[in-house]
């Protein structure tokens, strides 16, 4: 069965303090992995996207790695700002057209 | 919100009431989607359109339709049959052929309280 699991399901850090999410899939035949952030109440953001050869990809204070072998994906925040408070959500894309989301990380930053 | 939107902001409806919700594109995206979001649950696909005058079906389709009669617009109507419709509901297009491929953009969602 093709899914998508993210932890922690929620995270509290301190402004400036770095954070690591998780993204653990099992979708096959795996097209591409995205990131995005979600504002309460608003759309999905684009962070990151990555091929199956790709093993990192940077956006700002955003850094996304993927392990394609362990079906693993992490999404790295340095220097957290307030602005980082939302959630997190992970989508892994089979054939193109396909998307699988994962239920999300909520993160709030605190001053 | 990358040139999707959707409206209105807020809706409120009366139980046994059909209610649409709008989705306008100006990014000439083929591909418009409709998913349903619930607290603690990922996005659910709703509805699927890939191409003007023709649409498929989600993971939660009953009790919803749509059209798609032009390539820009994509409206949902939630119908009396949806046993649960207060929700946030989100739509998304997506580029073919574009860079990076298969992005998907969201609009800004449209929260349904069904009183």
């Amino acid at each position: 069965k093709n899914q998508v699991e993210q932890s922690p399901q929620s995270l509290i850090i301190l402004e400036g303090k770095n954070c690591t999410l998780q993204c653990n899939y099992t979708v096959s035949p795996f097209s591409n992995l995205r990131w995005y952030k979600q504002d309460t109440g608003r759309g999905p953001v684009s962070l990151t996207i990555m091929t199956f050869s790709e093993n990192t990809k940077s956006n700002g204070r955003y850094t996304a790695t993927l392990d394609a072998d362990t079906k693993q994906s992490s999404l790295h925040i340095t220097a957290s700002q307030l602005s980082d408070s939302a959630s997190y959500i992970c989508v892994v894309t089979l054939n193109g057209n396909q998307f699988y989301f994962g239920t999300g990380t909520s993160l709030t930053v605190i001053p | 919100d990358g040139g999707i939107t959707q409206s209105p902001k807020y809706l409120f409806r009366k139980e046994g009431q059909n209610v649409t919700l709008s989705c306008e594109q100006n990014l000439n995206h083929d591909a418009m989607y409709w998913y349903r979001q619930d607290p603690g649950q990922g996005l659910r696909l709703i509805y699927y359109s890939q191409i003007v005058n023709d649409f498929q079906k989600g993971d939660i389709a009953e009790g919803y339709s749509v059209s798609r009669e032009k390539k820009e617009s994509f409206p949902l109507t939630v119908t009396s049959a949806q046993k649960n419709p207060t929700a946030f509901y989100l739509c998304a297009s997506q580029s073919r052929g574009g860079a990076p491929a298969d992005t998907q953009y969201f609009g800004p969602g449209t929260r349904l309280t069904v009183l």
